[in-house]
C-alpha cells in the first residue's frame, strides 16, 4: 500500500515551459487536492476534486490546470511556467465527507528559472 | 471565510520539558481542526484531529491537543519533548458548514528540541 505518490520529485523549468505533475493514490479515496507550500505561508490550496471527472478551484488557481480522468490520479499542469510558481507542490487525498483526514504525498520541488 | 493563526514562527524547548505549539482559528460554523507534522524534505503526516466530542484529543507519538471554543484555540501539547520531535508543525481548519473538504493551513511553527 503506497498511499499517495507524486512524480517527479524534483524539476527545473525555464520560464514559459510547460509541465505536468502526477499524483496517484491507492486508497480508493474520492477526494484529491493540490497544494503549494511557500516559506512562512503554510500550504495553500490550488485545485481540488471531489470525484472522477470533476475539479474545482482553490485559493490560488491562476496559472494552473488540473484533470481527474481516473479516480486514482490527479494531474496538475503548468502551461507557461513563471518564476512565481517556484514552490514545493503537495498532493493529498481523502475519503468523501466533512472532517475526513487528508493524506499527503512526499512533494515535488519545482524551480522555475 | 476560514483562517488559522500560528503566532510563533519557532518554539525552542529542552528535551524532557513540556512542548506547546499554539493555534487559533476563525470559522463561521463549527470547526474541524487538524494538526500535521512535517519532517525535512518529507510530506505532511497527520497527528490528530478534533471533529466533535471530548475537547481533549489524543494523537500519534504522544501528542495531544485541547479544543477551546471560547478562546477559538486548538493548542498542540506533548508532556515530555524528544529531540526527534524537532520538525515543522501545521494547524489546519475546515469550516464544518462549508461545502467540500477544503482545509486552511496556518503558516507553520518550527519546533527545535535541544538535548
Amino acid at each position: 500500500n503506497a498511499g499517495v505518490t507524486q512524480t517527479p520529485k524534483f524539476r527545473v523549468l525555464k520560464t514559459g515551459q510547460s509541465m505536468t505533475l502526477l499524483c496517484a493514490q491507492d486508497m480508493n479515496h474520492e477526494y484529491m487536492y493540490w497544494y503549494r507550500q511557500d516559506p512562512g505561508m503554510g500550504l495553500r490550496l490550488i485545485h481540488y476534486s471531489v470525484g472522477e471527472g470533476t475539479t474545482a478551484k482553490g485559493e490560488v488557481p491562476d496559472g494552473y490546470n488540473v484533470s481527474r480522468l481516473k479516480k486514482q490520479n490527479f494531474l496538475l499542469g503548468l502551461e507557461s511556467a513563471a518564476p512565481s510558481q517556484t514552490s514545493v507542490y503537495f498532493c493529498a487525498s481523502s475519503l468523501a465527507g466533512p472532517g475526513r483526514t487528508q493524506y499527503f504525498g512526499p512533494g515535488t520541488r519545482l524551480t522555475v528559472l | 471565510a476560514q483562517s488559522v493563526a500560528q503566532p510563533e514562527d519557532q518554539v525552542n524547548v529542552a528535551e524532557g520539558n513540556p512542548l506547546t505549539v499554539k493555534c487559533t482559528y476563525s470559522v463561521s460554523g463549527n470547526p474541524y481542526l487538524f494538526w500535521y507534522v512535517q519532517y525535512p524534505n518529507r510530506g505532511l503526516q497527520f497527528l490528530l484531529k478534533y471533529i466533535t466530542g471530548d475537547n481533549l484529543v489524543k494523537g500519534s507519538y504522544g501528542f495531544e491537543a485541547e479544543f477551546n471554543k471560547s478562546q477559538t484555540s486548538f493548542h498542540l501539547k506533548k508532556p515530555s519533548a524528544l529531540v526527534s520531535d524537532s520538525a515543522l508543525y501545521f494547524c489546519a481548519v475546515r469550516d464544518g458548514g462549508a461545502a467540500g473538504n477544503k482545509l486552511t493551513f496556518g503558516g507553520g511553527t518550527r519546533v527545535l528540541v535541544k538535548p
